[in-house]
């Protein structure tokens, strides 16, 4: 079945860093590929998503792109914020499967 | 819109006592699931739904049952509580987007659940 290896965290980062969270996926197909954010205390919410090989998602700064050649989708954003500090689970999702999610990266952001 | 929500959001159990989860969603979607979150192992699929009637099993299904006899909600039981069933369990719903591609899943806020 699917399968998603992601950067083992925590990932501690000054204000104003540079974040990179790799994703790499193992599915059959075509899959979409999502990231995923929680917040503490909350559930799961959509952070971006691409559907076909080198879209780019971004939201919040926050991008990534698929790259099928390398079953990748690195997220990343360019300065981040106290408000960053959260869990990022990178999720491929293919036609008649179910969402595959990894451990998740927790990333700290210190002011 | 409430989205997905999930009735309760906390609960202790004694071993052997049994519960049921309630998840609604108000979106009309189709697939719906329940995951269970533990330290350390990300989100795992304990049982989904394609359709209303319809329901099949995840990754970690045992000592879980569902049901799924209105659109709207998904019920997971547990019939006979463990310390194991310990975790935070969430419930999510999707769609199918254009092109009968799923596009997104809806999160509920989660339930704490623990077993004493």
């Amino acid at each position: 079945g699917d399968s998603v290896t992601q950067m083992e965290g925590p990932v501690t980062l000054s204000e104003e860093a540079f974040l990179t969270i790799n994703c790499t996926y193992t599915a059959t197909g075509y899959p979409s590929l999502f990231w995923y954010v929680q917040y503490p205390g909350e559930g799961l919410q959509l952070l971006l998503k691409a559907t076909k090989a080198d879209d780019k998602g971004s939201n919040k700064g926050f991008e990534a792109t698929y790259r099928k050649e390398t079953t990748s989708f690195h997220l990343e954003k360019g300065s981040v914020q106290v408000s960053d500090s959260a869990v990022y689970f990178c999720a491929p999702y293919n036609y008649g499967q179910n969402f595959v999610f990894g451990p998740g990266t927790r990333l700290s952001v210190l002011p | 819109n409430a989205g997905v929500t999930q009735t309760p959001k906390f609960r202790v159990l004694k071993t052997g006592q049994s519960m049921t989860l309630l998840c609604a969603q108000d979106m009309n979607h189709e697939y719906m699931y329940w995951y269970r979150q533990d330290p350390g192992m990300g989100l795992r699929l304990i049982h989904y739904s394609v359709g209303e009637g319809t329901t099949a099993k995840g990754e970690v299904p045992d000592g879980y049952n569902v049901s799924r006899l209105k659109k709207q909600n998904f019920l997971l039981g547990l019939e006979s509580a463990a310390p194991s069933q310990t975790s935070v369990y969430f419930c999510a719903s999707s769609y199918w987007g254009t092109g009968g591609r799923n596009t997104e899943a809806f999160f509920g806020q989660g339930t704490r659940l623990t077993v004493v």
